[in-house]
């Protein structure tokens, strides 16, 4: 019934790991995102796909790396992971037709804490 | 300056009252705009779009103003369920890419 879900929830790993989190989505949507929150709430775009294309690509450190395997899933990999990438990432999908300027559905999110 | 900007509050009012906020942009080409609303520890959820003309769901009236670069949200008859975070979002598009900008949020919370 979820219509955008990631894993998982919660996630807390110690500085220099690798890890994953992982974005699905059953909404039939064509565009994806990957956005991340920070202590101070701020709420910031990192990646956008569309159709499994990748069309926004904020300047995030290239530890950060996204993979749309098909149109329901994105999934972002952390490589070597630092204390500043504590955060609450949000995945979120829009329907097809002239995204960005549709309504975009959010996951629940996925709280990383690294230590 | 800030490309959206808001005021973080909180605004703290008693149920009943109207509450306004503002939302400023940068990007003269900005062209689409929205209002969310974040729970606490929760995603943000669509609240409205905001058109040109302005646009009315419920209680809540969005307007927008292209001339002066900002979008309000007016809630009137505010309930205790009203107490969240509201953040503004403004898209637009250069060249071949999009651009999606959030707001900081404006916490809002309501008192019995």
């Amino acid at each position: 019934d979820t219509a955008v879900s990631q894993t998982p929830k919660y996630l807390v790993t110690q500085m220099g790991n690798d890890k994953s989190i992982k974005c699905e989505q059953n909404l039939g949507h064509d565009t994806m995102y990957w956005y991340k929150q920070d202590s101070k709430k701020f709420l910031k775009i990192m990646f956008s796909y569309n159709n499994k294309e990748l069309i926004i690509n904020e300047t995030v450190p290239n530890r950060f790396s996204p993979k749309s395997p098909d149109k329901a899933h994105l999934n972002l990999h952390i490589n070597s992971l630092e204390l500043g990438d504590s955060a609450v990432y949000f995945c979120a999908s829009s329907p097809p037709g002239g995204a960005p300027y549709n309504e975009q559905f959010f996951g629940p999110g996925t709280r990383l804490t690294v230590l | 300056r800030k490309e959206v900007e808001q005021d973080p509050g909180p605004f703290n009012v008693p149920e009943g009252a109207t509450v306004a906020f503002n939302c400023t942009y940068s990007n003269s080409a900005s062209q689409s705009f929205f209002w969310y609303r974040q729970d606490c520890r929760k995603e943000p959820k669509l609240l409205m779009s905001v058109y040109s003309s302005g646009n009315e769901d419920g209680r809540f009236t969005a307007q927008l103003n292209r001339a002066s670069q900002y979008i309000s949200l007016l809630i009137r008859d505010s309930k205790l369920s009203d107490s969240a975070t509201y953040l503004c979002v403004v898209s637009f598009r250069y060249s071949s890419a999009s651009k999606i900008i959030f707001g900081s949020g404006t916490r809002l919370s309501i008192r019995p």
